[in-house]
């Protein structure tokens, strides 16, 4: 168990419609990652939240959104879903940003689009 | 955009043999991370490398971050089935406080008992 959580495990919806992921970092984490993993296309970086603020991004597209809220946790907001959007979603947390900082990753909500 | 290209991509071998796989990119990362992961659940991190030219071991694992830090590469000795998952390099690069992180295509590697 890594410490962090994402509900729901399991997502089935249908095209054109929107779905919000959730991400619980371990315990005084600060940065939240968040991650796209299909099986053409590897595990893709989305963004990263760093104390609520919003880091770095990575191949994020414009449907799709993603906050810190005050508390750490985050959320990852997917809107007018396409097939081509079912995948695993992973997020990662790590105390800073420094490169000897861990990143943990949590068990992945995994995305169906019908 | 940085890209980590893995070889090989799959990879089938007898308990007891070693291996060797690669992560190769044009890009040079501030430092390099591999995973590993189970089929329905998260990477797990094996080692993070900063310096180029270094080496670190972990049990039968041996990793080494290229001099340069643009590759990097991961031998097991005497493979065991309990190394069989999805071997993921991630190369991170880290400006300001900000990091992006790039991950490799993955080495699938079983080891058959």
């Amino acid at each position: 168990d890594s410490g962090v959580t994402q509900t729901p495990k399991h997502l089935i919806t249908a095209t054109g419609q929107r779905v919000t992921l959730r991400c619980s970092p371990r315990s005084g984490d600060l940065s939240v990652y968040w991650y796209q993993q299909s099986l053409d296309q590897g595990l893709q970086f989305l963004i990263q939240y760093y104390n609520g603020e919003e880091r770095a991004k990575g191949n994020i597209l414009e449907r799709f959104s993603a906050q810190q809220f005050p508390d750490l946790h985050s959320e990852l907001n997917l809107s007018s879903l396409e097939l081509g959007d079912s995948a695993l979603y992973f997020c990662a947390s790590r105390l800073g940003a420094s490169d000897t900082d861990t990143q943990y990753f949590g068990p992945g909500t995994r995305l169906t689009v019908l | 955009t940085q890209l980590l290209e893995q070889s090989p991509q799959f990879l089938s071998i007898q308990e007891g043999e070693n291996l060797t796989v690669y992560c190769n990119s044009s890009s040079v990362f501030s430092s390099l991370q591999w995973y590993r992961q189970e089929p329905g659940e998260g990477p797990v991190l094996l080692v993070t490398v900063v310096t180029g030219g270094e080496v670190k071991k972990l049990k039968r694992l041996t990793f080494q971050f290229g001099d340069a830090r643009k590759d990097s590469s991961l031998h097991i000795t005497a493979a065991q089935p309990g190394d069989t998952g999805l071997y993921l390099c991630a190369g991170a690069i880290t400006f300001g406080g900000y990091q992006k992180v790039t991950f490799g295509t993955g080495t699938k590697l079983q080891v058959i008992p």
